[in-house]
């Protein structure tokens, strides 16, 4: 049985840079593509970006500037890095494994980011 | 970006009712759409892919149809589990955009 698990820091300070790890268990990591999403209140679902496990990664183009999704093949990981965070990326996180491109079929607990000063 | 708009935005029905939900896209997405059901506190999940596939184990009385623009996601005979939001999705272009929810609430 497949299963995301995710962490990292759950509160930060504006400009502070987000930095959330989803390891892979159960599954193979080859294949997919591994996505972040996260989810506000105030703007839905917001698709961030995914990597593919060759490494070739595409990121929304409102975070681009602020946004990098890696991933280590060894440890079955892939990462995220959102810097310059504001009030308006306090969000709920989800790590997703994207099947055929984008069917989002198994998702990691997700994480509440809050970002407060 | 590709705009999806669903309708209606929440919605209240009794166990047993038949209920449908649209999704409408900005632009023609073929049937490149996903729904997702989203119970409180967790994540999403994928009920049907590709506009109209069921994924395993995802009960028959939830359907999908539609092509293009326009997008329609039913659930016949409602069950207590089944209230919860749900989400359209496409995956026709970059970036990947989902629809606003719907909240289907007990009556």
């Amino acid at each position: 049985q497949v299963q995301l698990q995710q962490w990292g820091a759950g509160l930060l300070k504006p400009s502070e840079t987000l930095s959330l790890t989803c390891a892979v268990y159960g599954g193979s990591f080859n294949g997919y593509y591994w996505t972040w999403i996260r989810q506000s209140p105030g703007k839905g679902l917001e698709w961030i970006g995914e990597i593919y496990h060759s490494g070739s990664a595409n990121y929304n183009p409102s975070l681009k500037s602020r946004v990098a999704i890696s991933r280590d093949t060894s440890k079955n990981q892939v990462s995220l890095k959102l810097s310059s965070m504001a009030a308006a990326d306090t969000a709920v996180y989800f790590c997703a494994r994207g099947r055929q491109l984008e069917h989002f079929d198994y998702w990691g607990q997700g994480t509440l980011v809050t970002v407060s000063s | 970006d590709i705009q999806m708009t669903q309708s209606p935005s929440s919605l209240s029905a009794s166990v047993g009712d038949r209920v449908t939900i649209s999704c409408q896209a900005s632009l023609d997405i073929s049937i490149y759409l996903n729904w997702y059901q989203q119970k409180p506190g967790k994540a999403p999940k994928l009920l049907i892919s590709d506009a109209s596939n069921l994924e395993t184990g995802v009960p028959s009385r939830f359907s999908g149809s539609g092509s293009e623009t326009d997008f329609t996601f039913t659930i016949t005979s409602l069950q207590p589990e089944d209230f919860a939001t749900y989400y359209c999705q496409q995956y026709h272009n970059l970036p990947i955009t989902f629809g606003q929810g719907t909240r289907l609430e007990i009556k």
